[in-house]
């Protein structure tokens, strides 16, 4: 079973700063990792697949990158509307393995 | 649109049953994998059980191998979890989610808003 390990856990932001959150694959998983974005009572909607490639309809100041084990998803220009709760997904293998999540707020 | 609307969720007493459905619409139901995913309080998600689009296939993790079951009717756009021998750790958000590519490959697209599952005495 490949475990994702995010982190932070939690990060405070203000508008208009880059956040970087983390996701390392205990072992290689090619370029087979999602990222959602979650907020309380609401849907997770999928924002960035296969690693690299934006979800079409979601803001370019989503991103990500990685290869292999070390994933990064990055937030440019951050705005309040992105406090909310992020997590990584590996499809790569079975079972399905999710990051620990990051809870993003703005300041 | 895509739309997954989970229900069934309540308080259960250890040992009970529970059987979860997510109603889906705004896609073709039956030619997709689909999944139920939870999250427990204070913790990361869990992947829980997925089905094929035909329902001949199904996966589950070991956590609840031999106590639940997922299964699907189509003809109704529905899936199911049937939870058995409930246990205060299976206490958690079950969410279902929709597989983006054919063979339950690529991850998941679609997220319900989840439906609450408690067991406690």
């Amino acid at each position: 079973e490949t475990t994702l390990t995010q982190s932070p856990a939690f990060m405070s932001a203000t508008p208009g700063d880059k956040v970087n959150i983390s996701c390392k694959a205990s072992q290689d998983i090619d370029d087979d990792m999602n990222w959602y974005q979650q907020k309380p009572g609401e849907a997770a909607i999928f924002i960035i697949q296969e690693a690299t490639t934006l979800v079409p309809g979601i803001p370019p100041r989503f991103s990500g990158s990685g290869y292999g084990t070390d994933f990064i998803l990055t937030i440019n220009n951050i705005e309040s509307e992105d406090a909310a709760y992020y997590f990584c997904l590996q499809h790569d293998n079975f079972p399905w393995t999710f990051g620990q999540g990051t809870k993003v707020e703005i300041k | 649109e895509v739309q997954l609307l989970e229900s069934g969720g309540g308080l259960v007493q250890p040992g009970g049953s529970l059987r979860l459905s997510c109603a889906a619409s705004g896609f073709t139901f039956s030619t997709d994998a689909m999944s139920w995913v939870r999250q427990a309080p204070g913790k990361g998600l869990e992947w829980v059980s997925a089905i094929s689009g035909t329902g001949g296939s199904t996966y589950y993790a070991d956590s609840v191998k031999g106590r639940f079951t997922i299964s699907r009717d189509n003809s109704k756009n529905t899936l199911y979890l049937q939870m058995n021998s409930l246990r205060a750790e299976d206490t958690a958000i079950y969410y279902c989610a929709k597989f983006r590519a054919p063979q339950l490959r690529g991850g998941f697209d679609y997220w319900g808003q989840g439906t609450l599952v408690t067991v406690s005495s």
